[in-house]
């Protein structure tokens, strides 16, 4: 089966850091994805990961460890605009299908 | 700016009733993904067309069925709407099946099924 775990609700402070976790047990792994999802909107592509190791893209970075089967999104210096939910999802193949599967996303509360 | 556009944006339907929804893909972008989005869940993939053919599905009944046009434009179809395909319809295109291919979200139809 495929199966992506992330914690549900996260709470962070203004200018502080946080770190989301994702843990995946899929089949046919071709990269994992981090998106941003704000209240009634469309995702938005974050980051993408598909060697072990740590993606860097200004206030956000991505790291990748295939053999442990787990992910993490850093926010740096948070804006309240950052408060929005977060999705990890994993690309599998099968077949002739690329698909993403996803998490059940992580709600992020930016106070002040 | 992705430039998958999708419609409706909202629509209210009765359980029983058909609905259509719309999702034209970003120029040059020849793979189309449905997703089915539950309050408070993740996407769920539903199937994925490629140059016009529907090359994988996801753990969907025959009701959800789908189009692709050859200008990569493409239709879901739901027959027998039900009140738990209460959801946000979520279209994605990419450029390929290739293995740095991106998928760009449309911005979603908001089905309602009461």
């Amino acid at each position: 089966g495929q199966n992506i775990d992330q914690p549900t609700e996260m709470t962070a402070t203004e200018g502080a850091i946080v770190q989301i976790n994702c843990t995946y047990q899929t089949s046919g792994f071709n990269g994992l994805f981090w998106y941003q999802q704000h209240a009634g909107e469309a995702p938005t592509f974050l980051s993408y990961n598909v060697l072990d190791g740590l993606e860097e893209k200004g206030r956000f970075s991505s790291f990748l460890s295939r053999s442990k089967g787990y992910s993490y999104l850093l926010l740096k210096e948070l804006q309240m605009k950052d408060s929005a939910s977060y999705l990890c999802a994993v690309r599998v193949y099968g077949g002739a299908t690329n698909k993403l599967i996803f998490g059940t996303g992580t709600l992020l509360a930016v106070q002040p | 700016e992705t430039g998958v556009t999708q419609s409706p944006t909202h629509l209210i339907k009765t359980r029983g009733q058909q609905v259509t929804l719309r999702c034209s893909s970003q120029s040059g972008h020849n793979t189309v993904s449905w997703y089915q989005q539950a309050l408070g869940q993740g996407p769920q993939f539903i199937f994925q067309y490629y140059r016009e053919e529907e090359n994988g599905r996801g753990n969907f009944p025959p009701r959800f069925s789908g189009l692709q046009f050859p200008n990569y434009s493409s239709e879901l179809n739901v027959n027998a709407l039900e009140l738990d395909d209460s959801a946000l319809y979520l279209c994605a295109s990419s450029p390929g099946q290739g293995e740095n291919t991106e998928a760009f979200f449309g911005q979603g139809t908001r089905l309602t099924v009461v």
